[in-house]
């Protein structure tokens, strides 16, 4: 079974600053995508960023990136120059083709930031 | 604004009743994904449609059952509600997930349903 793990329940951030959520998963597949998911208040779970296992080259979205390590099953999600706004709950995913492309999801971070 | 739908927002009902519950994808996306989260088991698949037909079961219980119409919308019917149904259930759209890469397999969520079993 492929399973999520985000170690870290809760985090805080000073505006501007930036901040690293961390990611790791379980799989023995070879062909997989990993995402990040960001839950706000409002519920509504809205796409941070995603990443192809096939591409060595990390993904990045504005001040969003990540890093990548295949060999480590390791996804963890750079948030630089924080924003009140992105004060959130941050989901880590997991999909293969392999096994019908449902979306496998860590417990969760909550992050605060903080002015 | 993720261009998936779900009616209602919110359900108030009672232990024993029939709810259903409505998603309209993405225009241009096939697969319909539902998702339930609730506080104990946080974010669970239940069931994905691609195209009208059933492609994948998760965790679904058999009191629970959806389809996808002809117009791509889907419903997820719960019966013989119990309290511990109450949850927030989430729709998901991809374009389509046998042509995966270049963000075909991503999923977009709605905004969900909030049930309340009382």
């Amino acid at each position: 079974a492929q399973t999520v793990t985000q170690s870290q329940p809760e985090m805080s951030v000073q505006e501007a600053e930036t901040v690293t959520l961390s990611c790791t998963y379980d799989t023995s597949e070879n062909n997989y995508y990993l995402f990040w998911y960001k839950q706000p208040p409002s519920r509504q779970m809205i796409l941070v960023i995603r990443q192809e296992a096939y591409k060595q080259q990390n993904a990045t979205e504005n001040r969003f990136s990540v890093n990548f390590q295949k060999a480590a099953k390791s996804f963890s999600l750079k948030i630089s120059d924080s924003q009140l706004g992105d004060t959130a709950m941050y989901f880590c995913a997991f999909m293969a083709p392999e096994y019908g492309n449902k979306l496998v999801f860590g417990a969760g971070t909550i992050l605060r930031v903080k002015s | 604004d993720s261009g998936v739908t779900q009616t209602p927002k919110h359900l108030i009902t009672a232990t024993g009743q029939r709810v259903t519950l409505r998603c309209s994808p993405r225009s241009g996306d096939l697969s319909v994904y539902w998702y339930q989260q609730s506080l104990d088991q946080g974010l669970q698949f239940l069931i994905h449609y691609y195209n009208g037909e059933e492609r994948a079961k998760g965790n679904i219980l058999e009191r629970f059952s959806a389809q996808q119409f002809p117009d791509l919308h889907s419903e997820l019917n719960l019966s013989s509600l119990e309290l511990g149904d109450s949850a927030l259930y989430f729709c998901a759209s991809s374009v389509d997930p046998g042509l995966a890469g270049g963000g075909k397999e991503t999923q977009y969520f709605g905004p969900g349903t909030r049930l309340l079993v009382l």
